[in-house]
Order: C-alpha cells, then structure tokens, then sequence
C-alpha cells in the first residue's frame, strides 16, 4: 500500500541552528505537499513540488523533490522560535489525485 | 474568502448521542474532505467528496456518516461513538491536486 515516512520524528535545535526533515514514499509519487501545523493549529500548507528534481525556496526554507519522486526534504536555515510546530509531507499518488496520505511529521522545538 | 470554517470548536458527547459537525467553504472548491487527528499524529483521511460526490471511503466505521448539502458544506454525522473516537477533526478542501485548505476544527471529546 502507499505509505509516507518522514524522520526525524522530533528535533530539537539552538536558535540559529539550520533544521531539515526528510520524507519518503513507499512508491513513485505525484506530487509531493508539505504543510507546518503549529501547537493547538490546524495543517497550513507551504508548498507543493510536482517535478522530478524540484527545488523551492521561500525565504529560509528550501524544498526538494528526488529525482525518482520518491523522496523529499525540507530545509529551513537558522531557524528562528516563529518556525515551532510540527512538520508533516503529504504525498499525492495519479491513481487518486484527491487521496493525500500524510507522514507522521518532524515535530521542531527552537530553544532561545 | 479564502477560509473553512467548521463548527463547533468543541464538542462533548456520550456514547449513545447523536451529533453532528459542520464546515463550510466559499473558495468554490471542488473537493472535501474529512480527517481525524489524534494528539501527536499525523491527520488521517476518513472521507473525500469530489464534485458533492463521495469518492473516498478509508474504511470508516459507520458510526461516522458524511453528507456533503451541497458544494460549500460538508456534514459529518455522530452517532454511538467510542472514547476511542475522541480526537481532532479536521475539514479541508482543495481544487484539482492542489494544496488543502484546513479548517480549524472541532476538538471532540467521547464520555
């Protein structure tokens, strides 16, 4: 079946440290999504990768898809205590474009 | 409007009430969707609406009974629910494999 993995499961940093967090699909994927969900929030969506090799950067975050479409990460460089919260992917598979099945999430703590 | 709004926020219920919970879009979204969130998880699919359609089952129990009116709101009816069924529920919607807008959602308790 399709399943989604992502590790670390926790990390916690120094402020200022950078942090990255790794995905990866049991088959070729579609399209991969990432979204952050904050402690007591809901799933806010940051971005979706579509094409084989993809890198995306907003500010101090950069997102890439693998080659194959099997794997992702997401890098934030020195992070800030605003970038708290729970990290999850989402992978999407052409079978079904609407089933998006998410992976267990790297939950980020910024120490001061 | 670019926001799904579900209510209520919190919900406490018995095993033998029957309840329901409420989301609404007006972003004219094609798809929805119903999750559930347990402390600590990653959201689990429960049921997809495409086009005011059910196409996506993830083997809910009956006891949970989607119903989407018409194509900005999204039902998902309770009725004899375990404790084990307390948890987060989340709506979401999307167009065409594009990103999912998440409502805040409904924070349910099962004594």
């Amino acid at each position: 079946g399709q399943q989604v993995m992502q590790i670390p499961q926790y990390q916690h940093v120094q402020e200022g440290e950078d942090f990255t967090t790794y995905c990866n699909s049991s088959t070729t994927l579609s399209n991969i999504q990432w979204y952050k969900q904050r402690p007591g929030g809901h799933p806010v969506f940051l971005i979706q990768l579509v094409k084989s090799g993809e890198v995306k950067k907003q500010k101090r975050l950069t997102f890439q898809f693998g080659e194959a479409k099997k794997n992702s990460s997401l890098h934030i460089t020195a992070t800030q205590t605003t970038d708290v919260g729970t990290y999850f992917c989402a992978g999407l598979w052409k079978t079904s474009y609407d089933k998006v099945i998410f992976g267990p999430g790297t939950s980020l703590s910024v120490i001061p | 409007d670019t926001e799904v709004t579900q209510t209520p926020k919190h919900l406490v219920m018995g095993m033998t009430n029957k309840k329901s919970l409420k989301c609404e879009q007006h972003m004219g979204h094609r798809a929805m969707y119903w999750y559930k969130q347990k402390a600590k998880k990653p959201p689990e699919l429960m049921f997809v609406y495409s086009y005011e359609k059910l196409s996506i089952n993830e083997s809910v129990p009956s006891r949970f009974s989607p119903e989407c009116p018409n194509s900005s709101l999204l039902n998902l009816h309770l009725h004899a629910l375990q404790p084990e069924d307390s948890a987060l529920y989340l709506c979401a919607s999307s167009q065409t494999s594009n990103e999912q807008f998440f409502g805040p959602g409904t924070r349910l308790t099962v004594l």
